[in-house]
């Protein structure tokens, strides 16, 4: 199993670009979140989805977008990137429960830098 | 939205046991707390959870008091390994709303 992965590693963006982080798990978890790590804040939860079809808004949404249309796959979009946005992003999955109900298992994060 | 507070963060030698306390309110009754940890660069990656007592698994114990208003990630005998970056998690429900708080995090160092 490869377990959680995400694509970029590394991504540097202009303010108003659009871009979408990539997320996929071959676990077969029903649960998937994105998470932003900014210094010294920890992380914090920004949409998850509790299967496919289904997803909800976390503690920091706006500016972001996301869709489950399978139960691998989880991308998040930035609609429109602001400065405010420079962040490592990861990615998170569990099987059961909701995300601070189980285990879960994140990704090796997304470093986002936008000028 | 419920609110953490941990160590910024600590020292110790190698073969000590190391409790890392962190402080939180407005929890439920049957909401979980965990620990995670983290190297750098990596992910996050679980350690333990509970949600009342205590609980030991191979790597940690967890300890909760009866308010739930603090909980206790207990590592024994570190080593070098170690060392890293421990959050605890906390999540919350009520009103229709979900919401899920990560500590700041507490760094610990192993010195040998």
């Amino acid at each position: 199993n490869a377990g959680v992965t995400q694509t970029p590693k590394f991504q540097v963006l202009k303010t108003g670009q659009s871009m979408t982080l990539q997320c996929a798990q071959d676990m077969n978890h029903e649960y998937m979140s994105w998470y932003r790590q900014d210094p010294g804040m920890g992380l914090r939860l920004i949409h998850y989805s509790v299967g496919a079809g289904i997803t909800d808004q976390g503690e920091v949404p706006n500016g972001y977008n996301v869709s489950r249309s399978t139960t691998e796959d989880f991308p998040l979009r930035l609609l429109s990137a602001a400065p405010s946005q420079t962040s490592v992003y990861f990615c998170a999955s569990s099987l059961l429960g909701r995300p601070g109900d189980n285990e879960q298992f994140f990704g090796p994060g997304t470093r986002l830098t936008v000028l | 939205l419920a609110k953490t507070t941990q160590p910024i963060s600590m020292d110790s030698y190698e073969g000590q046991e190391v409790n890392i306390t962190c402080s939180h309110n407005n929890i439920a009754t049957n909401d979980y707390i965990t620990w995670y940890q983290q190297f750098p660069s990596q992910g996050p990656r679980f350690i333990i959870q509970g949600y009342k007592t205590k609980v030991t698994n191979e790597v940690a114990s967890l300890f909760i008091p009866a308010d739930r208003k603090s909980s206790t990630l207990s590592l024994p005998r570190v080593s070098l390994s170690d060392t890293a970056v421990y959050y605890c998690l906390v999540q919350s429900s009520g009103a229709g709303s979900y919401q899920l708080t990560f500590g700041k995090g507490t760094k610990l160092s192993v010195i040998p």
